[in-house]
């Protein structure tokens, strides 16, 4: 059973806010909410973590409901350069399950 | 630039053949895992060593083994290579288990 659910894709412009909702409906107590982003041929990058309620950072903020069942990546005015593949993970401990992914392209 | 580095970039083997792949942490960092990534999938858990020792194993056969040295530095082994095992290899350092990992940039493995 898969630990999260993502779109597949998505297709932005630039200049776009972007939201990427993801639903863990079997988070547990102890599980935090990740994002990684990963270019082709390179290892994943860290974005953005949270508990529950809002998080921001220099580079997006991560949406969590009370219910923390799902929660959504916000990305403000994209650029071309965040062409990539967006991963969502609930985990407690640093053994991180990756999914697909969500593959966002962004178009000028 | 994480401060993981990974060698080689890229190796060619042959089925049957043993290859050792290394893997430098972050500064500090305790805590090493490795991932094996195919093409056009996520990147899937093979094990972690906490300080010297396994500290979790995905589900991945006994020819993968690793160590882990006292730099902190670590090895993935993996014997008897199938034509399956080609794929990007990672690694991934972190401080006392964080979910907060730090990924090398892959060593691309083919088998041929």
């Amino acid at each position: 059973l898969a630990k999260t659910t993502q779109p597949i894709s998505m297709d932005s412009y630039e200049g776009q806010e972007v939201n990427i909702t993801c639903s863990h409906n079997n988070i547990a107590t102890n599980d935090y909410i990740t994002w990684y982003q990963q270019f082709p041929s390179q290892g994943p990058r860290f974005i953005i973590q949270g508990y529950k309620t809002k998080v921001t950072n220099e580079v997006a903020s991560l949406f969590i409901p009370a219910d923390r069942k799902s929660s959504t990546l916000s990305l403000p005015r994209v650029s071309l350069s965040d062409t990539a593949v967006y991963y969502c993970l609930v985990e407690g401990y640093s053994t991180l399950t990756f999914g697909k992914g969500t593959m966002l392209l962004v178009s000028p | 630039e994480t401060g993981v580095t990974q060698s080689p970039t890229h190796l060619i083997k042959t089925r049957g053949q043993q290859v050792t792949l290394r893997c430098s942490s972050q500064s500090g960092h305790n805590t090493v895992s490795w991932y094996q990534q195919a093409l056009g999938q996520g990147p899937q858990f093979i094990f972690q060593y906490y300080r010297e020792e396994e500290n979790g194993r995905g589900n991945f056969p006994p020819r993968f083994s690793g160590l882990q040295f006292p730099n902190y530095s670590s090895e993935l082994n993996v014997n008897a290579l199938e034509l399956d095992d080609s794929a990007l290899y990672l690694c991934a350092s972190s401080l006392d288990g964080d979910t907060e990992a730090f990924f090398g940039q892959g060593t691309r493995l083919t088998v041929v």
